[in-house]
């Protein structure tokens, strides 16, 4: 159980393009889900914190409106990169908790690559 | 806010031997503390965690010890095995409620030698 899905793995865009990244959790239902940057050789970034429903709460420094989250229901978010530049190329990795349960599974990440 | 303390950085062993990475926290409202592997190119693997009203959690080879006063909490990885190499990130958080945020501590590579 707890399997947190996240697709595309890899994904190349051209600059001032678009890109949307699923974060799916598979066999549990996710009120709140995280999303991470994470630069090579580095710690995991948070950027974002959503709840199903409600609008998502960025950290401080993460553009909103460059970096989009929807979280429509309880099992799917997404996040879209708006007119991608190549200072957007990371490994986004999306995180998943039950309501009223700690702990956080993680999905396999996805690595942007813009060219 | 939360700030983890994670140490070494890297850390190099022989097949067999025993692995420790250490970490601080300075929240004292921080009750949560898991620890993920991270293997390259992959999303981090919750392996172990341990709750503040615990003070030590094993689980086959994995043990995880934690000194509420002292603000720190360590992993303990015994006969280490190849497949063990990977990025080891520990993490903090308080307890109350599914929103609360992890913090994470810079990672330790380890690798695991024949």
């Amino acid at each position: 159980g707890a399997v947190v899905s996240q697709h595309p793995s890899r994904v190349i865009c051209k600059s001032g393009t678009s890109v949307k990244i699923e974060c799916r959790s598979l066999d549990f239902q996710a009120t709140t889900m995280f999303w991470y940057r994470q630069f090579p050789k580095q710690s995991l970034m948070l950027m974002a914190t959503s709840n199903e429903g409600s609008k998502a709460t960025y950290e401080q420094g993460v553009e909103k409106d460059k970096f989009l989250i929807n979280h429509a229901s309880l099992t799917l978010s997404t996040l879209t990169v708006t007119s991608a530049h190549p200072e957007d190329s990371s490994f986004y990795i999306c995180s998943a908790r039950r309501y009223r349960v700690t702990e956080a599974f993680f999905g396999q990440g996805t690595r942007l690559t813009v060219v | 806010g939360e700030n983890v303390e994670q140490h070494p950085s890297t850390l190099s062993v022989q097949e067999g031997d025993s692995a420790v990475i250490k970490c601080t926290y300075s929240d004292s409202a921080s009750n949560y503390f898991p620890w993920y592997k991270q293997e390259l190119g992959k999303g981090p693997q919750l392996i172990i965690d341990i709750r503040s009203n615990v003070g030590e959690k094993k689980d086959q080879r994995i043990a995880v010890t934690l000194n509420k006063t002292a603000k720190h909490f360590s992993l303990h990885i015994t006969e280490t095995q190849p497949e063990d190499s990977a990025v080891y990130f520990c993490a903090a958080s308080p307890l109350t409620g599914g929103g609360n945020k992890l913090t994470f501590g810079t990672g330790t590579q380890l690798k695991v030698e024949l």
